[in-house]
């Protein structure tokens, strides 16, 4: 089975603070994603990386960086953490096939709050 | 990405089949369409995809019209256990897809 973890499932931090979010898939996907999701807002793409060392913006990439410096792991960073970035994180990876198919696989999630 | 709209929730007995619907008015004809489940405090699964034609699996069904419009996910004998959010989503890129609200299922006894 794919399985992508994800470092923490519940993380508390306080503003101003640089936090590392970290995930590992072990089914050598080149695809990986960021999500946060919030209620009423549904999931909401940050950052995507389709190969080691490349990164793309999602729709909410202000406040974030990603690094992925080894195509297992991808790193989210939050460089200086504000209250609304208080959510669920999520994390996922696909496989790079055609164009168009691509199912992802998720991880269980770190849910972040930050006073 | 074509955009997708989804009831905010539905209902259904026990071993009963449940069928959610999802409009995509806007879909092109390179985007496929994808369902997801999330149940509460896990991150989304995969439930099934199609282009154009109907597609089964041991999970679902997904029955997609002729114009594409509109695609309805069936799961043939629903338990409790199918209760979550789900999701429709369409998608052209490989990098990006966007989830909307989805639809809460509620499986009663």
């Amino acid at each position: 089975d794919v399985k992508v973890t994800q470092s923490s499932r519940y993380l508390v931090k306080r503003t101003g603070e640089k936090v590392f979010l970290e995930c590992v898939q072990d089914m050598d996907h080149e695809n990986m994603f960021w999500y946060r999701q919030d209620p009423g807002l549904g999931l909401r793409l940050i950052y995507f990386s389709y190969d080691v060392k490349m990164k793309e913006k999602g729709d909410i990439p202000e406040g974030y960086s990603v690094s992925r410096e080894k195509k297992e792991r991808f790193s989210l960073i939050l460089e200086s953490a504000s209250t609304n970035q208080t959510s669920m994180y999520l994390c996922a990876s696909s496989f790079w096939q055609a164009l168009t198919y691509n199912e992802q696989f998720f991880g269980p999630g770190t849910r972040l709050t930050v006073l | 990405d074509a955009k997708t709209t989804q009831p905010p929730s539905m209902d259904c007995a026990e071993g009963r089949a449940a069928n959610l619907p999802c409009n995509h008015s806007t879909i092109s004809g390179n985007e496929y369409v994808y369902w997801y489940r999330q149940i509460h405090s896990q991150g989304p699964q995969y439930i099934i995809h199609g282009l154009k034609n109907n597609e089964t699996n041991e999970m679902a069904s997904l029955i997609i019209t002729e114009d594409r419009k509109s695609s309805t996910l069936i799961l043939p004998h629903a338990t409790l256990r199918d209760t979550a959010v789900y999701y429709c989503i369409v998608r052209g890129n490989a990098g990006k897809s966007t989830f909307g609200d989805g639809t809460t299922l509620t499986v009663k006894p």
